[in-house]
């Protein structure tokens, strides 16, 4: 069965610039979770949809990051513009369900970097 | 902003010791508590979703119990191998936050042969 999956792998880009990162979630999940992993602050949750409507984007750092699920198999998370300190690993997970009584299931990440 | 604590930070044992690791989480309002194995350079692999208080879950030489009243989860290695070196991440969900986990920093193993 196919994972969650993520593009692209790794992304290099100049300041200013706009970045735009998708994930494809498990089929028949209707949960999906962006996470960004940083040095800093570990592993923190940056916006969450349950069946493709977002629930909690209390983590969405500021104006400049925006979300998108418009169907059950594709989201998107654009930066625009992107800044240096938006350097980090984002990560992209799908779960059964509604609550969080499943697990979730995680992407392979990218890698963003910020010139 | 809900604190998971865990601990150690980090943690060298010999391969063949048996060694376990702290999760504290609020105690209150809880839903469910998560453990995850997050190798370098790879993704969070899911180990254990625990709902109920006094569960104990077991995958081979890992297991994990937990006490949701008074807000903790141990998890256990017996035998370590150098394949278990890895970060474990505990998570928190209350329930009023639907699917929402809230991930401790995480213990970083390494098993030295």
């Amino acid at each position: 069965d196919a994972g969650v999956i993520q593009s692209p792998r790794h992304e290099v880009t100049e300041m200013g610039q706009e970045v735009t990162l998708r994930c494809k979630p498990i089929s028949g999940h209707n949960s999906l979770f962006w996470y960004r992993q940083t040095m800093m602050r570990g592993l923190e949750l940056l916006i969450y949809f349950n069946n493709n409507v977002p629930i909690d984007d209390s983590g969405m750092p500021e104006d400049r990051f925006s979300a998108k699920m418009p169907n059950a198999s594709f989201s998107t998370l654009k930066i625009q513009p992107s800044e240096p300190r938006d350097s980090a690993v984002y990560f992209c997970a799908s779960s059964l369900g509604d609550t969080s009584n499943q697990p979730q299931h995680f992407g392979d990440g990218t890698r963003l970097s910020i010139l | 902003i809900l604190n998971v604590e865990q601990s150690p930070q980090s943690l060298h044992v010999q391969e063949g010791d048996s060694t376990n690791f702290t999760c504290s989480f609020p105690s209150s309002n809880f839903y469910a508590l998560h453990w995850y194995r997050w190798e370098t350079a790879k993704s969070p692999e899911a180990l254990f979703v625990m709902t109920l208080n006094g569960d104990e879950k077991k995958k081979g030489r890992i297991s994990a119990t937990l006490n949701t009243k008074e807000g903790y989860s141990y998890l256990y290695i017996k035998g370590s191998q150098p394949e278990d070196s890895a970060t474990y991440l505990c998570a928190f969900n209350r329930g009023s936050t639907l699917g929402r986990l809230y991930f401790g920093r995480g213990t970083q193993l390494t098993v030295w042969p």
